[in-house]
């Protein structure tokens, strides 16, 4: 079936370490988004990417770094700087041409160690 | 003032009841707007979409949308205990969304109960 995989569902981070996230879609979709959700605050865009080889900030990508070498994979990674990583993150994507939906992964649950 | 205001509940109500929920919003702007569901620990999972005004029906759903009171709503007829979850409503430009740009802004969330 076709979908988006999060991977680890569950991470743990030490103090001073980066982490990766895993996102993998077999959506053929173009576009590609990380969100993190805190409780009470809703989902706010960290980075998104259009194209493989492109990708932008979204409102809170300080302390986060992204990666879109393939199509189908964008890996969020949360490096040290992030003083605040404890969240969950949601990857999304979408196709292009028209008015397309995002289509979400079962999400990271980050903790810190 | 946010961008988009949602209730957070909690919600409860006994099953089969119709469940009413809300958000509003101040950007003009937005013209595409959608309800997602999201059960505990997973993702979020997409109900409707709609584009303008106007309403549109799937099975007990019904989303509703008010462009002049900046107004949208979701209504769930014959509640189950198996809606129980949070709704958020997310919204769009059209200008952005159109492009792929992704920059949906979301409501916090509604966090409903249905009581069997």
């Amino acid at each position: 079936d076709g979908g988006i995989t999060q991977s680890p569902k569950y991470l743990f981070r030490k103090e001073g370490q980066n982490v990766t996230l895993s996102c993998e879609q077999n959506l053929n979709h173009d576009a590609m988004y990380w969100y993190r959700q805190d409780p009470g605050q809703g989902l706010r865009l960290i980075y998104y990417s259009q194209i493989v080889n492109d990708f932008q900030k979204g409102d809170i990508a300080e302390g986060y770094s992204v990666s879109r070498e393939k199509k189908e994979s964008f890996p969020l990674t949360v490096t040290s700087a992030q003083k605040n990583p404890t969240a969950f993150y949601l990857c999304a994507s979408t196709g292009t041409g028209g008015l397309q939906p995002q289509h979400f992964g079962d999400g990271t649950r980050l903790s810190i160690l | 003032q946010k961008e988009v205001e949602q209730d957070p509940g909690p919600l409860s109500v006994p099953e089969g009841a119709i469940v009413s929920l809300n958000c509003t919003y101040s950007n003009s702007a937005f013209q595409y707007f959608m309800w997602y569901r999201q059960y505990s620990r997973k993702g979020p999972e997409l109900l409707m979409y709609t584009y303008s005004s106007g309403n549109k029906e799937d099975g007990r759903f019904t989303a509703q949308v008010d462009k002049s009171s900046k107004y949208i709503s979701l209504f769930i007829r014959d509640s189950q205990p198996s809606d129980s979850a949070t709704y958020l409503c997310a919204m769009s430009s059209l200008a952005n969304y159109g492009g792929s740009q992704g920059n949906l802004i979301f409501g916090k969330g509604t966090k409903l109960s249905v009581k069997p």
